[in-house]
């Protein structure tokens, strides 16, 4: 299996411009986790979803950030505006399991600067 | 909001020489205690789910304990080669509805020849 798909890997972007970050999850895997790395806070789940619906988002900063899994095979991660302190990694996981009692499998990362 | 720490953030380790980290948790509520390996630009690779007071699990030189009454884990490294280096990331997970991992900061590792 080709594991967790993100794209864009790099993305450098201006102040105010609206970002949209990609992600395949592994097939036959019905749970679907955002979550951003920075320095100063860790790993920070974002957003899970379960059979494509969103279940948990009270990580989600702000209005500025969205979620979408329109089918079983792929999410966004949509910033508009974006900021500055957005710049993060961002990371997409997906697991087989209802729940993160099991392992989770993470993708290679989006990596956000935005100037 | 749940405080899961870890120490130290950053070792410096002989190439050869074994190490361990720790990572602390809450007491109540566990469900399982995950470990992480992240090279930078890589995925964060799974190492160890660990569910039961006393675990003790193994994947080559690299092994973890559990205590889940006291609310800590324990990861060993022996005989540390320079692949090794890489941030160390545990991640609680409480259940009862709660979906997500909640992560430490991580262990950054580097092994000097």
């Amino acid at each position: 299996d080709a594991g967790v798909i993100q794209s864009p890997r790099h993305e450098v972007t201006e102040m105010g411009q609206e970002v949209t970050l990609r992600c395949k999850p592994i097939s036959g895997h019905n749970s679907l986790f955002w979550y951003r790395q920075t320095m100063m806070r860790g790993l920070e789940l974002l957003i899970y979803f379960n059979n494509n619906v969103p279940i948990d988002d009270s990580g989600m900063p702000e209005d500025r950030f969205s979620a979408k899994m329109p089918n079983a095979s792929f999410s966004t991660l949509k910033i508009q505006p974006s900021e500055p302190r957005d710049s993060a990694v961002y990371f997409c996981a997906s697991s087989p399991f209802r729940s993160s009692g099991n392992t989770i499998y993470f993708g290679e990362g989006s990596w956000l600067t935005v100037v | 909001i749940l405080n899961v720490e870890q120490s130290p953030q950053s070792l410096h380790v002989q190439e050869g020489d074994s190490t361990n980290f720790t990572c602390s948790f809450p007491s109540s509520n566990f469900y399982a205690l995950h470990w992480y390996r992240w090279e930078t630009a890589k995925s964060p690779e799974a190492l160890f789910v660990m569910t039961l007071n006393g675990d003790e699990k193994k994947k080559g030189r690299i092994s973890a304990t559990l205590n889940t009454k006291e609310g800590y884990s324990y990861l060993y490294i022996k005989g540390s080669q320079p692949e090794d280096s890489a941030t160390y990331l545990c991640a609680f997970y409480s259940g009862g509805g709660a979906d997500g991992l909640t992560f430490g900061k991580g262990t950054h590792l580097i092994i000097q020849p």
